[in-house]
């Protein structure tokens, strides 16, 4: 059973241009989570989905940022426009139901701006 | 969500064991306390969660006092591989999870 997996694994992108973050969930788990890590930080929660829906946004940036897990597909973590700021590492995570405080990651996209 | 405080960061030597201390003065009674593994450049790995006294499994051990302001994370005779940032999460079993900076843990040979 494959675990969470997240592509890129590192994304180079200069100021300006969007970056994609993609993630596919563990089999069998509809719920998805993005969470971003600065340097020597722990990880800041961003948006919670489940297939189609989002349920908690949260922790998003107000503008530029978007994320989606369409019905099919992986899910998506959209940013337009970007900023030096906004490198770091994205992780994913996925759980099979809500309730739990156990919730599996993916390797991250570390993304660099340039 | 109940904030935590551990210490920045830990040595041990293999073979050792590691004890790590969370505080969490204002848990609430619904309020969970998990802890999670982070690997240099990878993502999170649950530990270990318990509510009160004493749980264990292959990894790890927590125990928790009756007040539950405070949780201890105890790792048996560590690894190198043992090296890692450990993080105390408090809150109810909820979506979102709240990490703090953690406790660097490196182990010496």
């Amino acid at each position: 059973n494959a675990g969470v997996m997240q592509n890129p694994r590192h994304l180079v992108r200069r100021r300006g241009q969007e970056a994609r973050l993609r993630c596919s969930p563990m089999k069998g788990h509809s719920h998805v989570y993005w969470y971003r890590q600065l340097p020597e930080e722990g990880l800041k929660f961003m948006v919670y989905l489940q297939k189609e829906n989002i349920i908690d946004e949260s922790g998003m940036p107000k503008e530029r940022f978007s994320a989606e897990f369409p019905k099919e597909g992986p899910s998506i973590l959209r940013i337009q426009q970007v900023v030096r700021g906004d490198s770091a590492a994205y992780f994913c995570a996925s759980s099979p139901s809500r309730d739990g405080y156990e919730q599996y990651f993916g390797p991250g996209t570390r993304l660099t701006v340039t | 969500l109940a904030k935590t405080t551990q210490p920045i960061s830990m040595d041990s030597y293999e073979g050792q064991e590691v004890n790590i201390t969370c505080s969490h003065n204002n848990i609430a009674t619904n309020d969970y306390i998990t802890w999670y593994q982070q690997f240099p450049s990878q993502g999170p790995r649950f530990i270990i969660q318990g509510y009160k006294t004493k749980v264990t499994n292959e990894v790890a051990s927590l125990f928790i006092p009756a007040d539950r302001k405070s949780s201890t994370l105890s790792l048996p005779r560590v690894s190198l591989s043992d090296t890692a940032v450990y993080y105390c999460l408090v809150g109810a079993n909820t979506d979102k999870l709240i990490f703090g900076t953690g406790t660097r843990l490196q182990v010496f040979p």
